[in-house]
């Protein structure tokens, strides 16, 4: 089965917290794609990193980073220092590449965060 | 314009009615997705073009859906006889190619959200 999931619905913290949003995903496939989108008030789906199956390196942009652990399946996104225009809807999603290369993105059911001032 | 434009960005069908929903992709973007986004979930996909061939429609829910591409870059998505579950926003998404897909370059419009009563 390929599935995400993301057990935080929703989460607040006061401002200039750090806040951790967790990522569980299954897969039957050795290669794939992750992915954290972000979709703020406005609607549209916003692209913020993507990791290889293969490469589990930590990647820190800015404030952001991002935890690949292969081992627990999981994907999951650290945002420093929170700042209120950070309060969105957050999506991990899946991309797997079987032989029968897919076209499909499989998203979570996202976390909502919310920032307060 | 400079990103993926989706129009009407709401609508309100009574049961029954049928409806369409425009996409216009960034120029030259050879794919295009449209994804359903039900309140509180995250995107699901429905279908997928490369130019004007319909690739992928294995997420359609029912044969009351259907999509078109005819000239390679404006989509529509067309509901008939509209039901209440057909409530959400759909989203139209763009890549300069499948690959950029799979790179992580995929530009989403800020969706048409549609309320059937």
């Amino acid at each position: 089965a390929q599935k995400v999931t993301q057990a935080q619905t929703e989460i607040s913290v006061v401002e200039k917290e750090d806040v951790t949003l967790d990522c569980v995903y299954e897969t039957r496939d050795t290669t794939y794609y992750l992915f954290w989108y972000k979709q703020p008030p406005s609607g549209e789906l916003v692209f913020l990193i993507r990791r290889n199956s293969f490469d589990e390196q930590n990647e820190i942009s800015g404030r952001y980073s991002w935890n690949f652990q292969k081992s627990t399946s999981s994907f999951n996104f650290t945002i420093t220092a929170s700042q209120v225009v950070d309060s969105a809807v957050y999506f991990c999603a899946l991309t797997p590449l079987s032989m029968n290369r897919d076209d499909k993105i499989i998203f979570g059911k996202g976390t909502r965060l919310h920032i307060l001032p | 314009g400079a990103g993926v434009s989706q129009s009407p960005r709401y609508k309100v069908a009574k049961r029954g009615q049928d409806v369409a929903l425009r996409c216009d992709p960034i120029s030259g973007h050879v794919s295009l997705f449209w994804y359903q986004q039900a309140l509180g979930q995250g995107p699901e996909f429905l279908t997928y073009f490369q130019n004007e061939a319909q690739l992928d429609k294995s997420g359609l829910p029912s044969d009351r859906f259907f999509a078109e591409r005819p000239e390679g870059s404006v989509s529509t998505l067309k509901i008939q006889r509209t039901q209440q579950e057909d409530s959400a926003v759909y989203l139209c998404a763009s890549s300069l190619t499948i690959w950029d897909f799979w790179a992580g370059e995929l530009f989403f419009g800020e969706g048409s959200r549609l309320t059937v009563l």
